[in-house]
């Protein structure tokens, strides 16, 4: 499925560097978010934009900044990352932020900090 | 934290029908119940939701209880292709609905 894509798909930074993440869907959605995905760990829920807007921040580290241009991109700005931050990446899009209906998910980042 | 639960691991042989359950005792009266399967590496699919009763598509049944506290997911006649995370995804009333996954089954089909 080529709905939502991520780049790049792997990614291996120094705690010093400065990387972006970036996500892109092709369906016409109007809410994109971004979930961590720790080994043996479930989602956890990072940002959500409705509309271009941030609607939740789910006490993120600042180390992480989201930036959403449009609906159909979202970026996810890293800097001054730590070991433990080292986990899977994926944005996701569904039509409204709403509980009704399917969130449709990117391949993912793989991210590891060293 | 999440508060749905859900057994950690499954295992299951061709052709057979497997139910997974989660529980769900915080749900909101607003909130749907998701289910999604994941493969190792790549992103969830979405496999299918429903509200009440029952709800039925190509690929799964989704049956949920009349007090809505828990639901199952029946994957009919698995195939090794299934062997894969499923999660359970509901609101959490103590968090103001925000969708939160389970830990996720990890079902293990045999030949």
């Amino acid at each position: 499925e080529t709905g939502v894509t991520q780049t790049p798909r792997h990614l291996v930074m120094g705690m010093t560097n400065k990387k972006s993440l970036k996500c892109e869907q092709h369906l016409g959605h109007n809410a994109m978010y971004w979930y961590k995905q720790s080994a043996k760990k479930p989602l956890e829920l990072m940002f959500v934009y409705n509309f271009k807007e941030q609607t939740e921040n789910n006490s993120v580290p600042s180390r992480f900044s989201p930036e959403c241009p449009n609906s159909s991109h979202l970026f996810l700005h890293l800097h001054t990352l730590q070991p433990e931050d080292s986990a899977l990446y994926l944005c996701a899009s569904s039509q409204a932020h709403s509980q009704e209906g399917a969130q449709y998910f990117g391949p993912g980042t793989r991210l590891l900090v060293l | 934290l999440a508060k749905t639960t859900q057994p950690i691991s499954m295992d299951s042989y061709e052709g057979q029908e497997v139910n997974i359950t989660c529980s769900h005792n915080n749900i909101a009266t607003n909130d749907y119940i998701t289910w999604y399967q994941q493969f190792p590496s790549q992103g969830p699919r979405f496999i299918i939701q429903g509200y009440k009763t029952k709800v039925t598509n190509e690929v799964a049944s989704l049956f949920i209880p009349a007090d809505r506290k828990s639901s199952t997911l029946s994957l009919p006649r698995v195939s090794l292709s299934d062997t894969a995370v499923y999660y359970c995804l509901v609101g959490d009333e103590n968090q103001g609905g925000k969708l939160i996954f389970g830990q996720g089954t990890e079902l293990s089909v045999k030949p």
